[in-house]
């Protein structure tokens, strides 16, 4: 079945602009995470959205990062007047629910590029 | 606060020649701990879950183990296209996944 998948693949953009970063989750996954990866760094966590519940944005580096998730399915995470601090690559994943230790699954992600 | 350290930080083995790849971690009631595979350019790939001490998983040529405190990854007989970064996570009662800086794997043939 379709994995995870995330638009664009890469983005490159002048410092101040704001981003649109697009993922759709595998059909049927009701929790989804949004991560950033840094050059040779780990998982940076973000947000994660569980089902109608309140999203977890505990992990959003500053007010200038949010994210929405339209019926239950498609992502969207916005950074307003970006900063070269936040070229990365941002990853999404999916999983079955958030109760349970249940394995995530990630799509490609997003290279971002702030110039 | 949740922690995941993995060590070595990059490892190069000939074909053939097997090793361990550690994680050490530290969190409050742990509720699963978790292997991935990175490829360059890729998003993670799932692995393994393991949920208590004493637990070990396999798939081909890796082994996953786990401790109280920490978790080993086995490669018996690496070939070059298991070279990759390995990410180990951890997921506690604080629901979240912190995940490790990776140990990057180079396998020559």
């Amino acid at each position: 079945g379709a994995g995870v998948s995330q638009s664009p693949s890469n983005k490159v953009t002048e410092k101040g602009k704001d981003v649109e970063l697009r993922c759709d989750p595998i059909s049927g996954h009701t929790a989804l995470y949004w991560y950033r990866q840094s050059l040779g760094q780990g998982l940076e966590f973000l947000i994660y959205f569980q089902g109608n519940s309140a999203p977890d944005k505990s992990g959003l580096p500053s007010d200038r990062f949010s994210a929405e998730r339209t019926g239950g399915s498609v992502s969207t995470l916005t950074i307003q007047r970006t900063q070269q601090e936040d070229s990365a690559v941002y990853l999404c994943a999916s999983s079955l629910a958030r109760q349970g230790p249940y394995e995530q699954y990630f799509g490609p992600g997003t290279r971002l590029t702030v110039t | 606060e949740d922690q995941v350290t993995q060590s070595p930080e990059a490892l190069r083995l000939q074909e053939g020649e097997s090793s361990s790849l550690n994680c050490s971690y530290t969190v409050s009631g742990l509720r699963g701990l978790f292997w991935y595979r990175q490829d360059p350019g890729k998003g993670p790939e799932f692995l393994f879950t393991l949920y208590s001490a004493g637990e070990e998983k396999e798939k081909e040529r890796l082994k996953a183990t786990l401790t109280k405190k920490e978790s080993f990854l086995h490669i018996t007989a690496p070939k070059p296209e298991d070279s990759a970064t390995y990410l180990c996570a951890v997921r506690g009662y604080g629901q979240n996944f912190v995940f490790g800086p990776g140990t990057r794997l180079s396998v020559l043939p």
